[in-house]
């Protein structure tokens, strides 16, 4: 069973950087099937892809963040990152971490998803 | 990009009712490339169908989906304590991939 854990700060100042991590149990983020992904829930509201990256490095990102979003991978501990630059209160979500289904198609689905953490951007 | 809009908002059934929750998409979602997850407070979402229809491994049967096109559909037969939680409908046909708002599912 693919086990996925989100962890960084719960407060973040307006216009500074957002950091998150998902370390991984169970499966590897050096698998040449699967891509990690990042989605976030703002409350009361839907969920929103942020992002991807496959262990060559290669990314994608939703066009809704304007170039702020960046995931980094680190086989060497088994977590994949995000960082969110200039953030706003729009930012403030519940950000969760989730594995791809690993087919060929993109976008996919998700079929591993974390419990998520709670960011609160505010001074 | 694709938007999904979930109905009800809110849907008030009793353990061993039948639950059909709707998900509607502003464009045509080919290949049928629709999911269904279950989330529930503090927890993991859980993927229950995946392709419009199957089921991910361990979902029990009273979970259905249906539909094609822009018309959707999660159909829960006949409705355990455990299954009061929000659903989402997720479309992957286009990028980027888009999720409905939710369909919260209350005793």
């Amino acid at each position: 069973q693919v086990h996925l854990q989100e962890s960084g700060p719960g407060l973040v100042k307006p216009s500074q950087t957002l950091s998150l991590t998902c370390t991984v149990s169970g499966g590897s983020v050096s698998s040449r099937v699967y891509y990690w992904n990042w989605i976030r829930q703002p409350a009361g509201k839907g969920l929103e892809w942020i992002g991807r990256i496959f262990t060559t490095g290669n990314t994608n990102y939703n066009p809704s963040l304007r170039g702020r979003a960046a995931i980094s991978i680190d086989t060497s501990k088994n977590e994949f990152s995000l960082t969110l630059n200039s953030v706003t209160a729009a930012d403030t979500a519940l950000y969760f971490c989730a594995r791809d289904s690993g087919s060929s198609h993109w976008p996919d689905y998700f079929d591993y998803w974390g419990r998520g953490t709670q960011v609160i951007v505010s001074s | 990009e694709i938007v999904l809009t979930q109905s009800p908002g809110t849907l008030s059934l009793s353990p061993g009712d039948r639950a059909t929750l709707s998900c509607r998409a502003s464009q045509t979602v080919s290949t049928n490339y629709l999911a269904w997850y279950q989330q529930k407070p503090g927890q993991a979402p859980r993927l229950l169908i995946s392709g419009a229809f199957s089921r991910a491994a361990g979902v029990p049967g009273r979970f259905s989906g249906s539909g094609s096109g822009t018309d959707f559909a999660l159909t829960i037969s006949r409705l355990d304590p455990e299954d009061f939680a929000v659903y989402i409908c997720h479309q992957y046909s286009g990028a980027p991939s888009t999720f409905g708002q939710g369909t919260r599912l209350e005793i």
